[in-house]
């Protein structure tokens, strides 16, 4: 069964402190790795795609890469605006319509 | 503007009352998929379709509902049989392809009376 464990579950910043996010996965053959944002009481807004380890994907303050066990999501210099849920969300060789998501980080930065 | 469209965005359901929940896309995507969010929890899956006139149970279709009588629409029905209904309720779509991301709506909140 595939499984996807995020980390931290909440993490506070101040505005320009840079972090990153944590999604470690297990799966039976990953098809490709996803990276959502959720603000509260919308749906998730999809941001990155990732297919095999070694590969990066970057839009604005945000980097996402991606290892064998697992991936980051970098913050750089955050912005209020940046605060949200991220999700981490796995497709594998197991389901062609499956996604497994993480339970998410919840992301705040202060001004 | 391409997307997906859900409603109500608040809905309220009394005792032995079955609703539905609207999804409409533009996006001609082929695939379909309703998803359930609960605070602290994971999105799960409760059904998704393929293609027109098919669909499939998700992890936790019980209590649940849906047809696909038209490639943009995916209507879902939360019965009374569903004894825990409270939760916000989320419509994607994608290609179909495993690769390609999915999309989602703004999603349906629904509450008991």
């Amino acid at each position: 069964e595939d499984q996807v464990t995020q980390s931290p579950e909440a993490l506070r910043l101040q505005e320009g402190e840079s972090s990153s996010l944590n999604c470690s996965y297990t799966v039976s053959g990953l098809r490709g790795l996803f990276w959502y944002r959720q603000d509260p009481g919308k749906g998730p807004e999809f941001l990155f795609t990732l297919y095999s380890a070694g590969e990066e994907k970057e839009k604005e303050r945000l980097k996402a890469t991606l290892t064998k066990k697992e991936s980051f999501l970098h913050i750089t210099a955050p912005k209020p605006e940046d605060s949200a849920t991220y999700l981490c969300a796995v497709h594998s060789g197991g389901s062609n319509y499956k996604l497994t998501f993480g339970k998410g980080t919840l992301l705040t930065v202060n001004p | 503007d391409g997307g997906i469209t859900q409603s109500p965005k608040y809905l309220f359901r009394k005792e032995g009352q079955n609703v539905t929940l609207s999804c409409e896309q533009n996006l001609n995507h082929d695939a379909m998929y309703w998803y359930r969010q609960d605070p602290g929890q994971g999105l799960r899956l409760i059904y998704y379709s393929q293609i027109v006139n098919d669909f499939q149970k998700g992890d936790i279709a019980e209590g649940y509902s849906v047809s696909r009588e038209k490639k943009e629409s995916f209507p879902l029905t939360v019965t009374s049989a569903q004894k825990n209904p409270t939760a916000f309720y989320l419509c994607a779509s994608s290609t179909g392809d495993a690769n390609q991301p999915q999309h989602f709506g703004d999603g349906t909140r629904l509450s008991i009376l």
